[in-house]
């Protein structure tokens, strides 16, 4: 079983559109959870962090974790073309300077 | 708003030469990290470093692979001998101990190609 699994897509979406995007994890230690956006040949830009389980809302982006079920989602709401991305989810033991273990990213793309 | 800067963007190397591959982490952070990703998989950790030193490594780090913080702002991956396995992108990616979490910042990295 692999530790960080997302389905790779793509998902397709009109603008406009709510997008939900979910991770699940095998390891029960993992204790702080990130969203990155990554375009195209560039690097992962953080868009969410997360620690506990709950609810975090920054602007159009709200990120939900449930350490129960080892799950993760991201949410975007009034999705934009520009939100046309592969979005990874990582996360990490603690906040010692530990790696990131990511997933494997899901590409989303928003059409006008 | 500060980022992490990486060069080169690209760099094209034959089998079994040296590469050095430099980042300029974000002035204030500490913690340091390369992360690389082959071609259509995901981002795999390769190497931590604070205070001088290796914190924490992957299986992927080998001996071929070293990193060094030469002055007080590069931070520099070095591939001894490259394989054509090592091509990928390299992100250097850097944390501010100070915000007491794991939000790594990374850079737009560097598209290493080994023919």
């Amino acid at each position: 079983q692999k530790e960080v699994e997302q389905d790779p897509g793509p998902l397709s979406v009109p603008e406009g559109a709510i997008v939900s995007l979910n991770c699940t994890y095998s390891n029960s230690a993992f204790q702080y959870f990130m969203w990155y956006r990554q375009y195209s040949r560039k690097g992962p830009e953080l868009l969410m962090y997360t620690y506990s389980s709950g609810n975090k809302e920054d602007g159009r982006f709200t990120a939900q974790v449930d350490k129960s079920s080892k799950y993760i989602s991201l949410f975007i709401r009034d999705s934009q073309p520009s939100d046309s991305a592969t979005y990874l989810c990582a996360m990490t033991l603690n906040n010692a300077g530990n790696m990131l273990t990511f997933g494997g990213g899901t590409r989303l793309m928003v059409k006008p | 708003e500060p980022e992490v800067t990486q060069t080169p963007s690209h760099q094209v190397t034959q089998m079994g030469q040296e590469v050095i591959l430099r980042c300029v982490p974000i002035s204030n952070h500490l913690y340091f990290y390369w992360y690389r990703q082959i071609l259509g998989q995901k981002v795999e950790f390769l190497v931590s470093f604070y205070n001088n030193e290796i914190s924490e490594k992957s299986e992927i780090f080998d001996d071929q692979f070293s990193v060094e913080r030469p002055d007080g702002s590069n931070f520099t991956l070095k591939i001894r001998s490259t394989k054509l396995e090592d091509s990928a992108m390299y992100f250097c990616a850097s944390r501010d101990p100070v915000a007491g979490a794991d939000e790594q910042y990374f850079g737009p990295g560097t598209r290493l190609t080994v023919t």
